[in-house]
């Protein structure tokens, strides 16, 4: 099993341009979640879902998109990206949500926005 | 309102000696308490939770962490540590009175172990 994939590894974007990030799981994990991570700030929950078919907003979703496209594929959107957008994205995914679960990551994604 | 504080941004300790990670909770409810290490340039990897149960938790790489709810604690230990330790550790927390799916994490120790 390859756990949680994510493409690309690096992108470098100009201000206003759009770009998607990818995320995959084959470990038939119902939720999924993208967190992104910036120094001294530990990771913060952009958007989740529970299950195929649902989104929800999480700590900081401004600025993003999110579509589950299927069981295995949850995909982030930056429609105008902002040098605040600068950062490091982080998918994973869990069994079925619960509260007790371990979350497993990918390796991210590092974003610059100039 | 449910936050992690992790005090120390970076802990030095010397191969072999025991080293402690710091972890200070703030829930509502009974805790779930978690422990993720990341490498350099990679993801998080679990380490070891506390869901219920024995307050002592024992996880991968011979860490384990005591969960101690009067002083609202979860710190990492490990009794000898190793050069291969060194890394960026994360304590995270789920409130299980409010959103299951929301994590709240610490801001990471910097965890360097020298020969």
């Amino acid at each position: 099993n390859a756990g949680v994939t994510q493409t690309p590894k690096f992108q470098v974007l100009k201000t206003g341009q759009s770009m998607t990030l990818q995320c995959a799981q084959d470990m038939n994990h119902n939720s999924m979640y993208w967190y992104r991570q910036d120094p001294g700030m530990g990771l913060r929950l952009i958007y989740y879902s529970a299950s195929e078919g649902t989104t929800d907003k999480g700590e900081v979703p401004n600025g993003y998109n999110v579509s589950r496209l299927n069981k295995r594929e949850f995909s982030l959107r930056l429609e105008s990206a902002a040098p605040s957008q600068t950062s490091v994205y982080f998918c994973a995914s869990s069994e079925q949500g619960q509260r007790q679960e371990t979350q497993y990551f990918g390796p991210g994604t590092r974003l610059l926005v100039l | 309102a449910q936050s992690v504080a992790q005090p120390e941004d970076q802990v030095n300790v010397a191969e072999g000696n025991p080293l402690t990670v710091k972890c200070t909770y703030s829930v509502s409810g009974n805790p779930y308490l978690f422990w993720y290490v990341q490498y350099p340039n990679r993801g998080l990897q679990f380490l070891l939770k506390y869901i219920t149960g024995d307050n002592l938790v024992k996880g991968s790489y011979g860490f384990e962490a005591e969960f101690n709810k009067s002083q609202t604690s979860f710190h990492l230990k490990k009794p000898s540590a190793l050069v291969s330790d060194s890394a960026l550790y994360f304590c995270a927390v789920r409130d299980p009175l409010y959103n299951f799916n929301k994590f709240y994490f610490g801001s990471g120790t910097k965890l360097n172990v020298k020969p």
